[in-house]
């Protein structure tokens, strides 16, 4: 069973950086071939991809994200991590981790942590 | 980027009805489609990936169709538990996935 938590603040200040972290139990970032992405959600709306990072460390940004977003892999950990810069009023949702496979979507989420954007 | 449209945007129904859910891309990705269901507060769950294969798990009352463009997602008699949202989400240029604006099923 793979299991993924997400942590990080759940209230970051305009303009600031957000920095989250996924854990990852069950499964090894450094040898399983997936990518492992987040996502994110504004309250009452759609699901968004923010970005992914595969096991070798290469990473694939959301266009409309990309100049913002940094993943990156820390592999003696398990963990995976998210910044997004810049932040704003719309960066408030719940960001998911998850495990990407290439065939079937997505497996695995973490259970998601509410982050506001507020002064 | 690849839109996904998904309709009706919400589906009054009873229990013990056959559902189908709709799903359209705006241009092909071939079978590499996927179906969600998500309920409040919670994490989506895979249901349905490569158009029409069950994730593990999931119960045969639920089926997926299609290729290229169009897709629907079809529960052969509704359950009490599946009054939840529902998405496609393509992923034919893998990791970059995108996602309908999700179907509310709602107990008539």
């Amino acid at each position: 069973q793979v299991l993924l938590q997400e942590s990080g603040p759940g209230l970051v200040k305009p303009s600031e950086t957000l920095s989250l972290t996924c854990t990852v139990s069950g499964d090894s970032l450094n040898t399983s071939p997936y990518f492992w992405g987040w996502f994110r959600q504004p309250p009452g709306k759609g699901l968004e991809w923010i970005g992914s990072i595969y096991y070798s460390g290469s990473t694939d940004y959301s266009p409309s994200l990309k100049s913002r977003v940094t993943i990156s892999l820390e592999t003696s950990r398990n963990q995976f991590s998210l910044k997004l810069s810049s932040l704003t009023a719309a960066d408030t949702a719940v960001y998911f981790c998850s495990r990407q496979g290439y065939s079937y979507g997505v497996d695995y989420w973490g259970q998601g942590t509410l982050v506001s954007v507020s002064s | 980027e690849i839109v996904m449209t998904q309709s009706p945007g919400t589906l009054s129904v009873s229990p013990g009805e056959r559902v189908t859910l709709s799903c359209r891309a705006s241009q092909s990705v071939s079978r590499n489609l996927a179906w969600y269901r998500q309920r409040p507060g919670q994490a989506p769950k895979l249901l349905i990936y490569a158009a029409s294969t069950r994730a593990p798990g999931i119960p045969a009352r639920f089926s997926g169709s299609g290729s290229g463009t169009e897709f629907t997602l079809t529960i052969s008699s509704l359950q009490s538990e599946d009054f939840e949202v529902y998405y496609c989400q393509q992923y034919n240029k893998w990791p970059r996935v995108t996602f309908g604006q999700g179907t509310r099923l709602e107990n008539k």
